[in-house]
């Protein structure tokens, strides 16, 4: 089965410092993926997606993630961390066509030191 | 322009009382969902509708059920609630470019139930 996984459940970085949080995808084909934050006590918001083309994209709130196809990563990065950015993160998986289910990762979950 | 909205925010219920959560989107979106959230688990695929009148199931559909009779409402309701229903449900809506469902979903704030 098609999966999704976020290596580490938990993350702590000091504010300014650069952050990377890791995903990994199990399907062959080319998928669509995401990636999605959920502030404490939220809904989730979309950060940033990629369906195809350049391999790096951007993000709102300074967030930019790169397509692997050969490490089947997306990983999600920011060069400096602000405590705002405390957050739970999801990494999402879809195989795009008429299929419109998403597969989640289960969450890293962020906090940042002042 | 309020985009997915969840009614109510909170609910506690006793074993084998019945409820119905409310989503509603004003996207005009095609496509609607409900998941769970529990703990390490992240979300996941309750039921869902791709149009009005039409709904399936998703990766943990027992115990609940879904109706979707009007584009922009999806009703989530649980007959006999139980422990295990304990979670935060989400609602989330999406559209289709070209034929292709595969854009970003909308979320709602969540739902935080409570089976007693």
């Amino acid at each position: 089965a098609q999966s999704v996984t976020q290596p580490d459940i938990h993350i702590t970085v000091s504010e300014g410092a650069s952050l990377e949080l890791r995903c990994n995808y199990s399907y062959g084909a080319t998928p669509y993926l995401f990636w999605y934050v959920q502030s404490p006590g939220q809904g989730l918001q979309l950060l940033l997606k990629y369906f195809s083309g350049d391999t790096l994209v951007q993000g709102i709130k300074g967030f930019e993630a790169e397509f692997k196809r050969s490490q089947s990563s997306f990983n999600l990065r920011k060069p400096s961390v602000h405590w705002s950015d405390a957050a739970e993160y999801f990494c999402v998986w879809n195989s795009g066509g008429s299929n419109y289910k998403l597969t989640f990762g289960k969450g890293t979950l962020l906090t940042v030191n002042p | 322009n309020a985009g997915v909205t969840q009614t109510p925010k909170f609910r506690v219920l006793k074993t084998g009382q019945s409820m119905t959560l409310l989503c509603a989107q004003d996207m005009n979106h095609e496509y609607m969902y409900w998941y769970r959230q529990d703990p390490g688990m992240g979300l996941r695929l309750i039921h869902y509708s791709v149009g009005e009148g039409t709904t399936a199931k998703g990766e943990v559909p027992d115990g609940y059920n879904v109706s979707r009779l009007k584009k922009q409402n999806f009703l989530l309701g649980l007959e006999s609630a139980a422990p295990s229903q304990t979670s935060v449900y989400f609602c989330a809506s999406s559209y289709s470019s070209s034929g292709v469902a595969y854009n970003e979903q909308f979320f709602g704030p969540g739902t935080r139930l409570t089976v007693l």
